[in-house]
């Protein structure tokens, strides 16, 4: 079954505590991307990658990083969460161009407490 | 930097209702995208129209893109609980553009 996988699904972790959401797509898809989504807010767009080892900053990048290593996976990685990035993520992946529509993982609830 | 409103940010209605819900923008869009998303899920994709003026149905919800490709509406017919979710459209900026423009999202909820 083509999907983006997310995980974990859910995380509550604690001011400071390096983590890490996984994010790994089987349809070969070129770009993918991270959203975080917040009430009042919508989706806004963290960080994005074309390709292998091609990676630019979205509307929101403060406080995350990212990697792509392998065409598959696109980590996120939390340095050091703080509680304004308690949110819900979601990773999307998309073939050639965005006109084909994104493919979406099923998120990851996080909070830091 | 390309904006999209969607209008209304709420509706609730009752089973068997008709509704329009709209997707407006000052900008050109080369694509329009709809998704529709679940409590605690991903959006999933509904439709993807490319071409001003053009008409999509899928089964009870009929899609469709301006004429200008500014702007874009989605009309169910005979609501049903299942329909019940946020609906969210998104732009696609030029061909060979990755990136698409999101919307807030219309929070839509079919009462038995």
């Amino acid at each position: 079954e083509a999907q983006v996988t997310q995980n974990p699904r859910y995380l509550i972790t604690v001011t400071g505590k390096k983590l890490t959401v996984t994010c790994s797509q089987n349809m070969n898809h070129e770009y993918m991307s991270w959203y975080r989504q917040d009430p009042g807010l919508g989706l806004r767009q963290i960080y994005y990658s074309m390709n292998v080892e091609v990676t630019d900053k979205g509307d929101v990048p403060e406080g995350y990083k990212v990697s792509r290593k392998e065409k598959r996976n696109f980590p996120l990685i939390l340095e050091s969460p703080s509680p304004n990035q308690t949110s819900l993520y979601f990773c999307a992946s998309a073939p050639g161009t965005a006109n084909y529509g994104y493919t979406f993982g099923s998120g990851t609830r996080l909070t830091v407490v | 930097t390309q904006l999209l409103e969607q209008s209304p940010q709420f509706l609730s209605i009752q089973e068997g209702e008709n509704l329009t819900v709209y997707c407006n923008s000052s900008s050109v869009f080369s694509s329009l995208q709809w998704y529709r998303q679940e409590p605690g899920e991903g959006p999933v994709l509904l439709v993807t129209v490319v071409t001003g003026g053009e008409v999509k149905k899928l089964k009870r919800l009929t899609f469709q893109f301006g004429d200008a490709r500014k702007d874009s509406s989605l009309h169910i017919t005979a609501a049903q609980p299942g329909d019940t979710g946020l609906y969210l459209c998104a732009g696609g900026s030029g061909a060979g553009s990755y990136q698409l423009t999101f919307g807030k999202g219309t929070k839509l909820s079919v009462i038995p």
